[in-house]
């Protein structure tokens, strides 16, 4: 089937610093891209997401990248807080797929 | 916000036993999927379906089967449970495509002694 690769599957960052996550999909397809974040003992939440018209989305203090030539989205994390501690997921689908594709998951902690 | 809910929250089950995981969403949303997460693998996908009626195998369908008997429900089914099969699932469940927002479950913790 098709896969979602995420890298690094943990991610220690300093309060304040910035924090990035990177996915790869397989697909050319796929043209959705959001990314969920789930914390301790909850379901996983939407946090923002991206669609294959735009290269750049920003709202608060996240910034998603899309470069659809490399088949790759990151997701950017500015000024941590101990709030930002959780696992993220990415995800990618496409118009007429089944469902989304999962990576495997960023576990970032965040310290004072 | 979009309402999914799941039961039970928590169950033990003893290998060879039947479980039934269950969904209820008030979204009138069409498609509902069940993913189980494990460390490591992420949320994997296992049955979904597109509405009353329908059930469609996902990546890793083997050992469960899945019922939508009405739009707000769908259930998944362990007939022969595994511990292989312990893992925390998630019921979901989105409006028309697969581009749209998925709204998960609070999720059931399943462990199969």
């Amino acid at each position: 089937g098709e896969q979602v690769e995420q890298l690094p599957s943990i991610l220690r960052v300093q309060e304040g610093s910035s924090a990035s996550i990177n996915c790869t999909y397989e697909n050319s397809a796929s043209n959705y891209f959001p990314w969920y974040k789930q914390e301790p003992g909850e379901n996983p939440k939407l946090i923002i997401d991206i669609r294959s018209n735009m290269e750049r989305k920003q709202t608060q203090g996240l910034i998603v990248l899309l470069d659809k030539k490399a088949k790759r989205f990151s997701l950017h994390i500015t000024d941590t807080q101990p709030g930002d501690s959780a696992m993220y997921f990415c995800a990618a689908a496409y118009q007429g797929g089944r469902a989304l594709i999962f990576g495997t998951g960023t576990t970032v902690s965040v310290s004072p | 916000e979009a309402a999914v809910t799941q039961s039970p929250r928590n169950k033990v089950a003893v290998t060879g036993g039947k479980v039934t995981l269950s969904c209820n969403q008030t979204n009138n949303h069409n498609n509902m999927y069940w993913y189980r997460q494990d460390t490591g693998h992420g949320l994997r996908l296992i049955h979904y379906s597109y509405g009353a009626g329908s059930t469609e195998k996902g990546d890793i369908p083997d050992g469960y089967k899945a019922s939508r008997p009405s739009q707000e429900n769908f259930s998944l089914i362990l007939e022969l449970a595994t511990p292989s099969q312990t893992s925390v699932y998630f019921c979901a469940s989105a409006g028309t495509g697969a581009n749209t927002e998925v709204f998960f479950g609070k999720g059931t913790r399943l462990t199969v002694v």
